[in-house]
């Protein structure tokens, strides 16, 4: 089945740039999603297909997708976006999402 | 909009089986397909299976095969999942979803199932 691999965790000074990458073969050829999740809480849609955003999501956050890695920018960090971050792609083989390991986001 | 409403958190023994419900409200219940997503502590989002609402039609997820049983009651807006011989490491955070086109844009608050004896 197919693997998407986040680095374990990333940290960031507040107002900086954070960035997210997921790793896949030839994911730039996939539609990538990605998620926040907050403690005991359920995951929450920040970026689809690439790079749209929900209208609830600031334009702080973004996305990117080519050849092997897709990339989740957060501009002009804050303490509240501490969380962990998610990439999910669909495995039409299988029928079904395909998460990320996930990547915890410490604002310092 | 959809709303997804979970059954309280469980606590099993080993080898025990556990029924976690999913009940859908503000959007007609047929035409999703619910998604069961877990989360083991400190782990990442791990697909189980999905159930279609319309049909009954279930897609499990290999590594769950002969231990996870779907179904729905379309009368009561609800779909079930029930996964038996709970091991430790089936303790998990359990969430239900409904995907939009590839995407999982609605989620329930999440079931906590403890294994422990």
């Amino acid at each position: 089945s197919y693997v998407l691999t986040q680095p374990p965790s990333v940290s960031v000074a507040p107002g900086q740039t954070a960035t997210i990458t997921c790793g896949g073969n030839n994911i730039g050829s996939k539609s990538v999603h990605w998620y926040q999740q907050k403690p005991g809480q359920a995951p929450v849609l920040v970026v689809y297909d690439d790079s749209d955003r929900p209208s609830r999501i600031p334009e702080r956050f973004s996305g990117s997708n080519s050849g092997n890695t897709a990339t989740l920018a957060i501009n002009k960090v804050e303490a509240g976006d501490e969380a962990d971050y998610s990439c999910q792609v669909w495995d039409p083989s299988s029928d079904h999402g395909v998460f990320g390991g996930g990547t915890k986001l410490t604002v310092l | 909009q959809l709303q997804l409403v979970q059954s309280g958190a469980e606590v099993k023994k080993p080898g025990a089986s556990v029924k976690v419900s999913c009940k859908a409200s503000g959007y007609p219940f047929p035409g999703h397909h619910i998604h069961w997503v877990r989360q083991a502590p400190g782990q990442g989002l791990e697909f189980v299976g999905w159930i279609s609402s319309n049909t009954g039609g279930t897609n499990y997820a290999q590594q769950f095969q002969g231990r996870v049983t779907m179904t729905r009651d379309t009368t009561l807006s609800t779909t079930y999942m029930e996964l038996s011989r709970l091991r430790s490491d089936d303790t998990a955070l359990y969430f239900c979803a409904s995907v939009v086109g590839t995407t999982y844009d609605y989620w329930g608050q999440g079931t906590l199932v403890t294994v422990s004896s």
